[in-house]
């Protein structure tokens, strides 16, 4: 049963600490999003890549989030330095980037900045 | 921009009861439409889909039709089950194999 895999599952750090939230996507899938949960704001999108190239990160704070994918089986998003308005569920998911296909999420970081 | 606007909640059913989740969305073409469900503590998982007009898509029990002339996609059981008790999330994708863009998400409550 294929999964996307995210580590940690749960962050609690001090403000000003760099965070890095790793992704491991789904063998095959080429296309990885970064998304954020917080009440006030929802799910939300920061970043994407397809075939590891970034496509869209215009949600993303640039002075202080980066996202990359070293190779196809690892996405990381980085924070530094770390914010407590950061604090946050960060979701991985992973799709095949072709036609309509299925989004599948991992099970995500709950970050706590403090 | 495209846009995704579901109904608030909490909303609270007793077991067996029929559900109805309200979505509807903004867009400037024809997205594919989803529902995913978030238990607590996971990750979402995709419920159903729809990609053009008038499709249905349907999964355990839940259902929703993609209206165009409507601009939505409501999520409806004939009869839900404690088990159902989730946050369902509306969302539209625009572009193939592209980002998601969610509705603010409706928590449902079922009680024995």
């Amino acid at each position: 049963d294929a999964r996307v895999t995210q580590t940690p599952r749960h962050k609690v750090t001090e403000m000003g600490q760099e965070v890095t939230m790793r992704c491991q996507p789904i063998l095959g899938h080429n296309t990885v999003f970064w998304y954020r949960q917080t009440m006030m704001q929802g799910l939300e999108l920061l970043a994407y890549f397809r075939n590891r190239a970034p496509l869209d990160d215009s949600g993303m704070p640039k002075d202080r989030f980066s996202a990359e994918m070293p190779d196809a089986t690892l996405a990381t998003l980085k924070i530094q330095p770390s914010e407590p308005r950061d604090s946050a569920v960060y979701f991985c998911a992973s799709g095949s980037g072709s036609g309509t296909d299925t989004q599948y999420f991992g099970p995500g970081t709950r970050l706590t900045v403090l | 921009g495209d846009s995704v606007t579901q109904m608030e909640g909490p909303v609270t059913l007793s077991e067996e009861a029929f559900l109805t989740i309200n979505c509807t969305y903004t867009a400037t073409g024809y997205p594919s439409l989803f529902w995913y469900v978030q238990y607590p503590g996971e990750g979402l998982q995709l419920l159903l889909k729809a990609t053009k007009a008038d499709d249905k898509g349907s999964n355990k029990g839940f259902e929703a039709t993609y209206r165009k002339e409507t601009t939505s996609f409501h999520l409806e059981k004939g009869s839900v089950q404690v088990s159902d008790s989730a946050v369902y999330f509306c969302a539209l994708r625009y572009n193939q194999g592209g980002k998601l863009i969610f509705g603010q998400g409706t928590e449902l409550s079922v009680k024995p």
